[in-house]
């Protein structure tokens, strides 16, 4: 069974710039989650997405957001970058997402930097 | 406001050398309690949900346990593969989104 894929693996972009991010969650999970992980803040969540309606979010600023298609996959995009946005960005896949209290299978995740 | 804390937040073991590491909470009713294994430049990997105080789950040379206030992640004769980052986080029956703990880095040296 396929594990959670993400792309890209690794990008480098400037300030103001804007990124989108993608995830495959496993085949049959319904829920993605997307989370930033910092040295400083450990990892925080952004959103979760259900059968493509989100179903809750994380306390980041609206340059945050996120979708998710018909067939389960997520993207998450980031507009007018920040330094403080360089993170490594996770994203997790369940069957029936947290309200299931189902274990979550996380992708290898994004690392983005910011210059 | 939800929060778990993880202690130590490093740990050094020489290999066979067993211990254990805490996960405490404090959140309004708890629903699930999860614990992960991170490895560098990895997602974290799933090992145990725990639901309810007494409760324990073991996994080859892991065992977790959970009490009212707190979670153990007890490493029994570990090996040097088993050097990683643990993570726990809780999970509450209000929004439940998990609160991640800032994790344990584990060195288990031969």
């Amino acid at each position: 069974k396929a594990g959670v894929t993400q792309t890209p693996r690794y990008l480098i972009k400037t300030r103001g710039q804007q990124v989108t991010l993608s995830c495959s969650p496993i085949s049959g999970h319904r829920s993605v989650s997307w989370y930033q992980q910092t040295p400083g803040q450990g990892l925080q969540f952004l959103f979760e997405y259900f059968s493509e309606t989100q179903r809750n979010k994380g306390n980041f600023p609206g340059r945050f957001s996120g979708r998710q298609f018909s067939n389960s996959r997520s993207e998450m995009n980031v507009s007018t970058l920040e330094l403080g946005d360089s993170a490594l960005y996770l994203c997790a896949s369940s069957w029936g997402g947290f309200s299931s209290y189902n274990e979550q299978f996380f992708g290898p995740g994004t690392r983005l930097t910011v210059l | 406001e939800d929060q778990v804390t993880q202690s130590p937040e490093a740990l050094r073991l020489q290999e066979g050398e067993s211990s254990s590491l805490n996960c405490s909470y404090t959140v309004s009713g708890l629903r699930g309690l999860f614990w992960y294994r991170q490895d560098p430049g990895k997602g974290p990997e799933f090992l145990f949900t725990l639901y309810s105080a007494g409760e324990e789950k073991e996994k080859e040379r892991l065992k977790a346990t959970l009490t009212k206030k707190e979670s153990f992640l007890h490493i029994t004769a570990p090996k040097p593969e088993d050097s990683a980052t643990y993570l726990c986080a809780a999970s509450t029956g209000g929004s439940y989104i998990p609160t991640f703990g800032r994790g344990t880095s584990l060195i288990v040296h031969p």
